[in-house]
């Protein structure tokens, strides 16, 4: 199956400071999507992102499938933020990395 | 705007019980998923289910589970014997099409077993 990997495995951000996470996969795929899981356990969807760039307040990702890597940025970073990044990629079914834990210290 | 809903919210179960996790999917959504998190480890595929038909599922989907679209909105996974290894966060998943459209998550349901 595809291999997803995501880094760095741990982030730790004071407020206001601009971040940037790395999604790698190993085989082209249809599809990509970033998460935010909230101290709930909750999954947010971030960006459906198969390629390019999309923006949505302070958080943007870039796509480039050809090389086979996303990137999540996160700027002015706020508690809220805190929680577990995923990447999963899309082939008929997610397949998840096993995520980014961002904290972010006020 | 529509949105995956997942019933119970934390279900407690002793171990050798047989647990029904249920799921309303987006109305118009085609495509359904089951997806489980162990405390700490990464999201994993269970099955998917189209047309009242398993497409995939994964080896962890062994003869313990099962899946059902019971009536024309509700989707549920079906857990028949819990071990204490079922310990997990299940979430499931709807898609207009598949082959790469967006997956929309419920909020999931925690399952304990003891």
């Amino acid at each position: 199956g595809i291999q997803v990997e995501q880094s760095p495995p741990d982030l730790i951000l004071q407020e206001g400071a601009n971040s940037t996470l790395r999604c790698n996969f190993s085989d082209s795929v249809n599809n990509l999507q970033w998460f935010h899981q909230n101290p709930w356990g909750q999954l947010i969807n971030l960006f459906y992102i198969p390629s390019g760039t999309k923006q949505n307040g302070r958080l943007s990702a870039t796509t480039v499938a050809t090389e086979r890597y996303s990137l999540l940025y996160i700027s002015s970073s706020q508690t809220t933020d805190s929680g577990v990044y995923f990447c999963a990629v899309n082939d008929y079914k997610l397949s998840f990395g096993a995520g980014t834990t961002v904290t972010v210290r006020a | 705007e529509p949105e995956v809903t997942q019933t119970p919210s934390h279900q407690v179960t002793q171990m050798g019980q047989e647990v029904i996790l249920r799921c309303v999917p987006i109305s118009n959504h085609l495509y359904f998923y089951w997806y489980r998190q162990i405390l700490g480890q990464k999201v994993e595929f269970l099955v998917s289910f189209y047309n009242n038909e398993i497409s995939e599922k994964s080896e962890i989907f062994d003869d313990q589970f099962s899946v059902e679209r019971p009536d024309g909105s509700n989707f549920t996974l079906k857990i028949r014997s819990t071990k204490l290894e079922d310990s997990a966060m299940y979430f499931c998943a709807s898609s207009l099409r598949t082959g790469g459209y967006e997956q929309y998550f419920g909020p999931g349901t925690r399952l304990t077993v003891t």
